[in-house]
């Protein structure tokens, strides 16, 4: 079958340090990979995508690489900010166009 | 991209009511969806609205429990029959745009609180 499994969350930082939230999957085929975030009170807004392995999405500083031999699309980023606080949710699109999320991780960054 | 809106933002219902949510999109779409987002949970697609025809649901979810309309190729409304607590969730309307990779697009939501 195919699911998404992403760490656990809450995650909280200090501005300026290092972010890392895995995400790992289960598929048949060859999926597409997403990262979606959620600021507060707002829609998910697509923040990443690679739909290949080896292929790495970026954008605003954060960077996901696609790992086959993983099954892994952790998502980093190397000096996170306090208006990155959000919940950030990691998904797949499977060859039949379906998307599976996973549960999401809140992430607070303190001044 | 595609700039979608949801009407109500949110509500608080009765138990044993029935609430009616609305979908606008800025552009014609093929694809629209409705997904739940339970408390401290993923989301779960509930239906895929069909223009034209009845929508297609996933498993665990019922016509006569989540009635789906898609009169036009823009437009697509979701009700919340019977209402019970457990419905309390936030409802979010989705597109799929055609982009190389097909991305999904998402409306703010509706926060449903059911007393």
């Amino acid at each position: 079958g195919n699911s998404v499994t992403q760490m656990e969350g809450p995650v909280t930082l200090s501005e300026e340090a290092f972010l890392t939230i895995n995400c790992t999957y289960t598929a048949t085929g060859y999926p597409s990979l997403f990262w979606y975030v959620q600021y507060p009170g707002e829609g998910l807004q697509l923040l990443l995508k690679a739909t290949k392995a080896d292929d790495k999405g970026s954008n605003k500083g954060f960077e996901a690489t696609y790992r086959k031999e993983t099954t892994s699309f952790h998502l980093e980023k190397g000096s996170v900010q306090v208006s990155d606080s959000a919940v950030y949710f990691c998904a797949l699109r499977n060859t039949g166009n379906q998307f599976y999320f996973g549960t999401g991780t809140s992430l607070t960054v303190i001044p | 991209s595609a700039v979608i809106s949801q009407k109500p933002s949110r509500d608080i219902c009765q138990r044993g009511t029935s609430l009616t949510i609305q979908c606008q999109v800025d552009s014609q779409v093929t694809m629209m969806f409705w997904y739940r987002q339970q408390p401290g949970q993923s989301l779960t697609l509930i239906a895929t609205a069909n223009q034209g025809s009845e929508a297609t649901y996933e498993s665990g979810f019922v016509i006569d429990k989540f009635p789906i309309s898609r009169p036009n190729l823009t437009f697509s409304t979701l009700t919340v029959s019977n209402m019970s607590p457990e419905d309390s969730s936030i409802y979010l309307c989705s597109v799929e745009v055609l982009t190389g990779v097909n991305e999904q697009f998402f409306g703010p939501g509706t926060r449903l609180t059911v007393l």
